[in-house]
């Protein structure tokens, strides 16, 4: 079946550092691959996402690229703020169904 | 306002009791969904459901049992045979279950077993 490997956290960075948060994943067909974050005690919210393969997804200085010939969908941030704490959780949509990464806890430092 | 909501936020049961989380979203979405999360780890899909009136088991769906009768509710029946029910469950639903459509969650139900 489908998989979503997440590299393992947790992240800790200090403001205006570079973020890069590494998945890749394993289907058949042609999955959508998104990125939510999730919040302590909340439900997740959609970061970006993309479509297929070279599509870009960017949303509020994050970015990733669908990457066919790496599997991959890694996420990408030039300069982290402390509000960016939080959990990300990497995802693809194959077929009607869903799989998630186990998440990256990130916890940015001032 | 548009959005998913689920209730209770936080939910005791006893062991051996059935319990029955809720799910209503006003989107108008046809796709919903039920996972599960435990501490440190992702998601885990427990049913989805693509249209009203019909519905698919997930990745973990021992134990648990759903109902898609109206297209905006979608109710999470726990039931006693499901050994570790303890964890923080989401419902999600999106406009349709393919074609790269993305999900909306709710905000949780934090559900402990006494």
């Amino acid at each position: 079946g489908d998989s979503v490997t997440q590299m393992e956290g947790p992240v800790t960075l200090s403001e205006e550092a570079f973020l890069t948060i590494n998945c890749t994943y394993t289907a058949t067909g042609y999955p959508s691959l998104f990125w939510y974050v999730q919040y302590p005690g909340e439900g997740l919210q959609l970061l970006l996402k993309a479509t297929k393969a070279d599509d870009k997804g960017s949303n509020k200085g994050f970015e990733a690229t669908y990457r066919k010939e790496t599997t991959s969908f890694h996420l990408e941030k030039g300069s982290v703020q402390v509000s960016d704490s939080a959990v990300y959780f990497c995802a693809l949509l194959n077929a009607g169904k869903s799989t998630f990464g186990d998440g990256t806890t990130l916890t940015v430092k001032p | 306002d548009g959005g998913i909501t689920q209730s209770p936020k936080y939910l005791f049961r006893k062991e051996g009791q059935n319990v029955t989380l809720s799910c209503e979203q006003n989107l108008n979405h046809d796709a919903m969904y039920w996972y599960r999360q435990d501490p440190g780890q992702g998601l885990r899909l427990i049913y989805y459901s693509q249209i009203v009136n019909d519905f698919q088991k997930g990745d973990i769906a021992e134990g648990y049992s759903v109902s898609r009768e109206k297209k905006e509710s979608f109710p999470l029946t726990v039931t006693s045979a499901q050994k570790n029910p303890t964890a923080f469950y989401l419902c999600a639903s999106s406009i349709a279950s393919g074609g790269g459509n993305e999900q909306f969650f709710g905000p949780g139900t934090r559900l402990t077993v006494l």
